[in-house]
């Protein structure tokens, strides 16, 4: 069975750091796409940054381009998000989840990140 | 990068109704096309891929239909746990963007 669990978000003052985590279970995250997807409270859904399957290639939605950096560990089968420098409107629900073309199949429950001073 | 926009933004229906959402693109995504289901503090649920192929488990009361710029989500017979927001996303090019969500009410 197919889990996504993220972990990391929290409250952190603007201009800060914080890394997300997505643990993934019952598939191999290194040769899946993967993306991370935002809702900010009362929002839709942005699409934040993802990883396609056998290129790797990376790709960021153009608010977090140069500030996130989205990574993968196969050793843990861990996708990650580093965020940086991050402003009050990156406040959201940050879910991660597993799909590319056919669209995203499986989606973890979200972790949230508060960013105010 | 393609913009998708929705329409109506919100519509309210009986049980039973017919219920139809459409879904514009920027530019032709082909049959790139996603449907996603939404509720309340939930994660979003994978309904339909590729415009009109449907994920495992999805009644066959939902049905999606388009190709290019314009497609369509239906809902035929409306039933009340189909309430919630309901988004379209292109799968054609990065950034992979959504529409704005249509939310569904039971009358």
């Amino acid at each position: 069975e197919v889990q996504l669990l993220e972990s990391g978000g929290g409250l952190v003052q603007p201009g800060g750091s914080l890394r997300l985590s997505c643990a993934a279970s019952g598939f191999s995250l290194s040769n899946s796409a993967m993306s991370w997807v935002r809702q900010a409270p009362g929002k839709g859904l942005e699409w934040v940054s993802g990883f396609t399957t056998s290129t790797a290639g990376t790709y960021y939605a153009d608010p977090v381009q140069g500030r996130f950096t989205i990574s993968r560990d196969n050793s843990k089968n861990t996708l990650y998000l580093q965020m940086n420098s991050l402003r009050v409107e990156d406040t959201a629900v940050y879910f991660c989840a597993k799909g590319g073309g056919g669209g995203f199949a499986y989606w973890g429950q979200g972790t949230l990140v508060t960013v105010s001073s | 990068d393609i913009q998708m926009t929705q329409s109506p933004s919100s519509l309210s229906a009986s049980v039973g109704d017919r219920v139809t959402i459409t879904c514009r693109a920027s530019q032709s995504i082909a049959s790139y096309l996603n449907w996603y289901q939404q509720k309340p503090g939930k994660a979003p649920k994978l309904l339909m891929y590729a415009s009109s192929s449907f994920q495992s488990g999805v009644p066959s009361r939902f049905s999606g239909s388009g190709s290019g710029t314009d497609f369509s989500l239906s809902i035929n017979g409306l039933q009340p746990e189909d309430f919630g927001t309901y988004y379209c996303q292109q799968s054609y090019s990065p950034p992979w963007t959504f529409g704005q969500g249509t939310k569904v009410e039971i009358k």
